[in-house]
């Protein structure tokens, strides 16, 4: 059974600095999908970015970014220049080719000091 | 991507009764997914909904007590029975329209059970 493992209960970054959240996975498949969603306060879940396990180049979006180490199983998260509105849960989650149902970890809460 | 609406928002209902959560999503999808998100918890699979087919429920969870419809490839219900307090929790719809882009969500409904 695939497993997505985030160690880090909670984090806090000061206003404009960087922050990294850890995720780490368990799968016997070689394709697959990566992704980290943020949910606010407001429960929405939202998608910051995605990584396709077959695509080396590590996925940016705008201050995010992932360091995809696949051999590791490791997807980690890179938040530049935080900012207020980035305060949230984070969850990192699997989906493979073949299956429908996506695995998620059981969250960082991310808090950002002014 | 699809957009889903998803009501009610929030409820606070009695022990003993029952709620219905609807999700309405904007174009034909072949599954849409139940979670559970327990106070502080990540996302648990109840149920995956296909229309025209009995639902599928993931280990600890049984139709008596969250019954599904799907009558059709834009709408699907979950029903909360026979509510206790540990029911309480955030219920999200999902569904999969592209893999690549992973879950679209509902915007959720938290329930209180007093």
């Amino acid at each position: 059974a695939q497993t997505v493992t985030q160690s880090q209960p909670e984090m806090s970054v000061q206003e404009a600095e960087t922050v990294t959240l850890s995720c780490t996975y368990d799968t016997s498949e070689s394709d697959y999908y990566l992704f980290w969603y943020k949910q606010p306060p407001s429960r929405q879940m939202i998608l910051v970015i995605r990584q396709e396990a077959y695509k080396q180049q590590n996925a940016t979006e705008n201050r995010f970014s992932v360091n995809f180490q696949k051999a590791a199983k490791s997807f980690s998260l890179k938040i530049s220049d935080s900012q207020l509105g980035d305060a949230a849960m984070y969850f990192c989650a699997y989906l493979t080719y073949n299956n429908n149902d996506m695995r998620f970890g059981a969250g960082t809460r991310l808090t950002v000091k002014p | 991507s699809a957009v889903i609406s998803q009501k009610p928002s929030r409820d606070i209902c009695q022990r003993g009764t029952s709620l219905t959560i609807q999700c309405q999503v904007d174009s034909q999808v072949t599954m849409m997914f139940w979670y559970r998100q327990q106070p502080g918890q990540s996302l648990t699979l109840i149920a995956t909904a296909n229309q025209g087919s009995e639902a599928t429920y993931e280990s600890g969870f049984v139709i008596d007590k969250f019954p599904i419809s799907r009558p059709n490839l834009t709408f699907s219900t979950l029903t909360v029975s026979n509510m206790s307090p540990e029911d309480s929790s955030i219920y999200l719809c999902s569904v999969l329209p592209m893999r690549d882009y992973g879950y679209t969500f509902g915007s959720g409904t938290r329930l209180t059970v007093v």
